[in-house]
């Protein structure tokens, strides 16, 4: 089975501070993403990486920035943490050419809170 | 842009009876269209998927329809449990494995016991 593991389930950070996210797969997929989840808009693509060192921009990725140095992990950072990006955090990695090519396989989630 | 319309945003029905839920889209090009179901504190993980060239599929108690031309496709739960509370989220994306997945909003599904 995929497994998708998340650094941590419950983060509580203070606005300013440099907070990262981790993000690992174990199953040797080229594709990973990081989502925020917010009640009544469901989920939105903050980045996006098809590759190691390759990443492309979501649909909001003010305030965010990515890293992805090895396949398997993608970390997200937020360069200075704001109370307006307390969210669950998801990622997710999606194999490349082989299988199911568009299933996509989600951890479990970081609640983050930014007092 | 693209976009997934998800209805309802919640939804309740009593233990046994059927759930549905309708989901529109915008990207004529999109034939691959999952279901996720996310329960409480966990990811979502996905239940059913179908592909442009199927109309409908059926997984057990589950079952998804497409209707191509009118960019509908439904969920479809029958003899629900309590099991089925949790929120569903259905997708629509391209051909091509780096093809972007557009996401619905997402529907609380309620089973009343």
């Amino acid at each position: 089975d995929v497994k998708v593991t998340q650094s941590s389930r419950y983060l509580v950070k203070r606005t300013g501070e440099k907070v990262f996210l981790e993000c690992v797969q174990d199953m040797d997929h080229e594709n990973m993403f990081w989502y925020r989840q917010d009640p009544g808009l469901g989920l939105r693509l903050i980045y996006f990486s098809y590759d190691v060192k390759m990443k492309e921009k979501g649909d909001i990725p003010e305030g965010y920035s990515v890293s992805r140095e090895k396949k398997e992990r993608f970390s997200l950072i937020l360069e200075s943490a704001s109370t307006n990006q307390t969210s669950m955090y998801l990622c997710a990695s999606r194999p490349g050419t082989s299988g199911r090519r568009n299933t996509q396989y989600f951890g479990p989630g970081t609640r983050l809170t930014v007092l | 842009g693209e976009n997934v319309e998800q209805h309802p945003s919640t939804l309740s029905v009593q233990e046994g009876d059927s759930a549905v839920i309708k989901c529109t889209y915008s990207d004529s090009a999109s034939n691959y269209f999952p279901w996720y179901k996310q329960e409480l504190g966990k990811g979502p993980q996905l239940i059913i998927d179908i592909r442009s060239n199927v109309g409908e599929k059926k997984d057990q108690r589950i079952a998804v329809t497409l209707n191509k031309t009118a960019k509908h496709f439904s969920l479809h739960i029958t003899e629900t449990q309590p099991e089925d509370s949790a929120v569903y989220f259905c997708a629509a994306s391209g051909r091509s494995s780096a093809s972007k997945i557009i996401f619905g909003s997402g529907t609380r599904l309620s089973i009343r016991p």
